[in-house]
């Protein structure tokens, strides 16, 4: 089964308006850690905002935040106000393991399938 | 802070040959790095995870005897692509971790593409 569910191939937004890219994630994991990146056309991988699954708040981070509902298990992407800049691919990763350790950072990352957005002028 | 730096950034070669690619934490220690491969209009899928002075874990389905890492230092990752076929052809990316809990643990490359003629 996949562990990172993106449905949504591609979209096309008009500039300003609001996007929401969907995310669905699957663990039998208590702690968990769910990303958002953005990969332009030049290949980088540029990390947009964090979930973690003990985080009672939605995060936010200037125009992105993260719509986490637990017990559905999604992680959907907000982009309020969309740029032309932001037209990319948008990828969702989860990272399973117990926070805290010192070893927290060997904790593997697994992608979505990625949404190719592209912004219209 | 927190740049990590890929060489070359693209590489084509003939078939047969072997090319290895560099992946560097330029402003911090790297106790894990990953290697990921992505062909076009796919995902990353992680191939191997090196922790600094021990052998690579490879990923189901990766051949360990063809793509060879050695993470000599705490600042130095390298995949060698042993006899690359065009099949190999790919954007290879690094990320590396300073072990640390924060969110963005994981720094990732600028990538290599690599193209086998």
């Amino acid at each position: 089964a996949q562990k990172i569910t993106q449905t949504q191939p591609g979209m096309f937004v008009q500039e300003k308006e609001a996007v929401t890219l969907d995310c669905t994630y699957d663990t039998s994991d208590q702690s968990y850690g769910l990303f958002w990146y953005k990969q332009p056309s030049s290949g980088e991988m540029i990390f947009l905002i964090y979930q973690g699954s003990y985080d009672e708040q939605n995060a936010t981070e200037g125009r992105y935040s993260l719509n986490f509902q637990k017990a559905r298990k999604s992680a959907n992407l907000v982009i309020s106000a969309s740029q032309l800049g932001d037209s990319a691919m948008y990828f969702c990763a989860m990272r399973e393991g117990i926070y805290g350790g010192s070893n927290f950072g060997n904790e593997k990352l697994t992608f979505g399938t990625g949404t190719r957005l592209t912004i219209i002028p | 802070g927190a740049v990590v730096s890929q060489h070359p950034s693209w590489v084509i070669c003939k078939s047969g040959t072997s090319v290895k690619i560099e992946c560097r934490s330029l402003d911090f220690q790297a106790t894990t790095m990953f290697w990921y491969r992505q062909f076009p209009k796919q995902s990353l899928m992680l191939m191997a995870t090196s922790n600094e002075g021990s052998k690579a874990t490879y990923e189901q389905g990766v051949e360990k005897d063809k793509f060879l890492i050695n993470h000599a230092s705490l600042t130095l990752s390298t995949l060698t692509v042993t006899s690359a076929h065009p099949e190999d052809s790919s954007f290879y990316i690094c990320s590396a971790s300073d072990g640390t809990s924060g969110p963005e643990t994981q720094y990732f490359g600028p990538g290599t593409r690599l193209l086998v003629l």
